[in-house]
């Protein structure tokens, strides 16, 4: 089965400092690989996500992630932190589930962000 | 107008008690799941569902059913509340393109089980 984990659950940078999220994965063939984003009182919405192809993916608002396979990890980042990227963050990690093409997706247990200004 | 609705927003009920909490969506989309939200565990999978006519279990399960009315429309029920099911709910749906399909999540229900 497949599990994805977040060392960090809360980090705190200053606005215009460059940021990376931690994310690690566990699952025995190629992932498809995720983040999304929480901010208070919304529902999550997608940064950016990785199937195959170039491992250096780029997402909305500005941020990237890498997936690298021998370090089983897809870091998110973003050179340049704005007060309005203030959220939780979340890694998830998708995988077929059975004989079908569904897509079962495993949440990591998320990273808060807090901006200082 | 969002694609994915929660109605309602906020909810407090007692233990025992029977909740159903609904998700709309116009997306067109297959697919629709719930999930619940504790902090510091992620997003876990209650229910999803292919299509109006094939629900699945997910690994909370217990203490949860699901209805799928339509196309559009999935809804969660809590059928004797108890404290521990306090959290916040959400409801997404995809397409039927596979795991790199793209969940989208509506803004979520919070419950409070008293």
């Amino acid at each position: 089965a497949q599990s994805v984990t977040q060392p960090d659950i809360h980090i705190t940078v200053s606005e215009g400092a460059s940021l990376e999220l931690r994310c690690n994965y566990s699952y025995g063939a190629t992932p498809y690989l995720f983040w999304y984003v929480q901010s208070p009182g919304q529902g999550l919405q997608l940064l950016l996500k990785y199937f195959s192809g170039d491992t250096l993916v780029q997402g909305i608002k500005g941020f990237e992630a890498e997936f690298k396979r021998s370090q089983s990890s897809f870091n998110l980042r973003k050179p340049s932190v704005h007060w309005s990227d203030a959220a939780e963050y979340f890694c998830a990690v998708g995988a077929k589930a059975g004989g079908t093409s569904y897509g079962k997706l495993t949440f990591g247990q998320g990273t808060i962000l807090t901006v200082h200004p | 107008d969002a694609d994915v609705t929660q109605t309602p927003r906020n909810r407090i009920t007692k233990t025992g008690k029977r909740i159903m909490l609904e998700c709309s969506q116009t997306k067109g989309h297959d697919r629709m799941y719930w999930y619940r939200q504790d902090p510091g565990l992620g997003l876990q999978l209650i229910y999803y569902s292919f299509d109006v006519k094939d629900i699945n279990k997910g690994e909370i399960s217990d203490g949860y059913s699901v209805s799928r009315q339509a196309q559009a429309k999935f809804s969660l029920s809590l059928e004797s509340a108890i404290p521990n099911q306090t959290a916040l709910y959400f409801c997404a749906t995809s397409g039927a393109g596979g795991p790199s399909d793209t969940q989208y999540f509506g803004p979520g229900t919070r419950l409070t089980v008293l």
